[in-house]
């Protein structure tokens, strides 16, 4: 199965400290998706790369939230000096944007969960 | 902006018939998706509609009206396995997709 894959599915750290979270996504995609998702509500965006570029960040982003795709395949977001209020599970979704348009469907990560003690 | 609203939670028997309803508001619209999640798992993608009207998927379907603001996914024959929230989600005028917060189907035998 080469769907999207996410590591590590599960991180412990205290506040204060740096976590970065890897998202490997479809081989042929362009885009890659981060989300963030809390108990009973949906995933929130957080930004979305097409290649290499990162083409939009949520307004809601903090500026401890720092994401990069480097060579257009895998992707990392970094949260820097975590807070309590940071635990969630972290989503990626990737998807295949076709120049002629159409139907761009995104495939969804395990996704990390991450709490903040 | 977008808004998106959807019940929070909805409960129906093993075997029945199920509507999930979803309206919206939103600046631009370039489709709207349906997604299953199970509880501690990634959503799934269900469907995608553009166009206005009824696409059929096995016991899934899923309906638009863009000028109503309306969505609905309709589930037959449900299963226990259905039990599962449901989002709803609106890719607006860029390629950015806000999701509802989802309804919580219980499957009941």
């Amino acid at each position: 199965d080469t769907g999207v894959s996410q590591d590590p599915r599960h991180k412990i750290t205290k506040r204060g400290q740096n976590v970065t979270f890897r998202c490997d996504p479809i081989s042929e995609h362009n885009r890659l998706y981060w989300y963030r998702q809390t108990l009973g509500q949906g995933p929130e965006f957080l930004t979305y790369f097409q290649n290499e570029a990162q083409l939009e960040k949520s307004r809601l982003l903090s500026d401890r939230f720092s994401a990069e795709r480097p060579k257009g395949s895998f992707s990392t977001l970094e949260i820097q000096r975590t807070e309590q209020g940071d635990s969630a599970m972290y989503l990626c979704a990737s998807s295949l944007a076709l120049q002629g348009g159409g139907t761009d469907t995104q495939y969804f990560g395990p996704g990390t969960r991450l709490t903040v003690l | 902006g977008q808004n998106i609203d959807q019940p929070t939670e909805m409960t129906a028997t093993e075997g029945a018939i199920v509507q999930i309803n979803c309206t919206y508001q939103t600046s631009g619209f370039n489709g709207l998706f349906w997604y299953q999640q199970h509880a501690g798992e990634a959503p799934t993608f269900l469907s995608y509609n553009v166009l206005d009207g009824l696409e059929e998927k096995g016991r899934f379907s899923s309906f638009l009206s863009r000028s109503k603001g309306y969505s609905y996914l309709l589930l037959k024959e449900l299963q226990m396995k259905d039990s599962a929230s449901y989002l709803c989600a609106l890719r607006g005028g860029y390629q950015k997709v806000t999701f509802g917060i989802g309804t919580k189907l219980q499957v009941i035998p």
